[in-house]
């Protein structure tokens, strides 16, 4: 069974800290990855894409890949009240017949 | 507006009567996918489907079925409900590109009691 873990949390940091959620995966063959954030009872929503190894950033996110170590991580700059939420880490796997796999995710909570 | 539409939002139904739970998208998109969330366990896949007459199962597809007969919608069908599907789903898009970039829609609360 292929695999994506996360610490569920919950995750507390104070405002305008860096909050950083980790995820692995168990496949190999897995190809993209990518950060969802969920408010409570609403759905999921992406906010990072990432394809290759290294790091990418969009505003105050920055999404990084260890293909090797089958880690990736989204860092939060600067972090918010607003950015209190579930974020669920989701593995694409082509070799799997179009799968997407998500975490459980990591619940964070930014204090004011 | 671009959206992924999922009715009903909420059901409170009793085991064995049949049920479909509809999703349309205006996207166009050609992949779209059922998923199930269950506190502790994410959201794990039911089906999804790459195109028109494509389907295929995901990690939980039992006591479900799908049908995809128009590109736009994606019906979820539970011919004969039990409890342990009572569960919070979601419907998603993909332009079909990259099918890990999803478009999901608000969610459907089903109970089975």
């Amino acid at each position: 069974q292929k695999e994506v873990e996360q610490n569920s949390g919950p995750l507390s940091v104070p405002e305008g800290a860096i909050a950083s959620l980790n995820c692995t995966y168990s496949d190999r063959g897995s190809q993209s990855f990518f950060w969802y954030r969920q408010y409570s009872g609403k759905s999921p929503e992406l906010i990072m894409s990432i394809y290759s190894n290294g790091d990418k950033e969009d505003g105050r996110f920055t999404a990084q890949l260890n293909k090797a170590s089958q880690y990736v991580s989204l860092l939060i700059r600067d972090s918010q009240p607003s950015d209190s939420a579930t974020y669920l880490c989701a593995v694409n796997d082509r070799n799997g017949g179009f799968k997407t796999i998500f975490g459980a995710g990591t619940r964070l909570f930014v204090k004011a | 507006e671009a959206q992924v539409t999922q009715n009903p939002r909420y059901l409170i139904t009793v085991t064995g009567k049949k049920l479909t739970v509809t999703c349309s998208q205006n996207m166009n998109h050609e992949y779209m996918s059922w998923y199930r969330q269950d506190p502790g366990l994410g959201l794990r896949q039911i089906y999804y489907s790459m195109n028109v007459e494509v389907t295929d199962k995901g990690d939980v597809p039992e006591g479900y079925k799908v049908s995809r007969k128009e590109k736009r919608n994606f019906p979820l069908i539970l011919e004969s409900p039990s409890p342990n599907q009572t569960s919070l789903y979601f419907c998603a898009s993909s332009p079909g590109a990259n099918t890990g970039e999803l478009f999901f829609g608000e969610g459907s609360r089903l109970t089975v009691l």
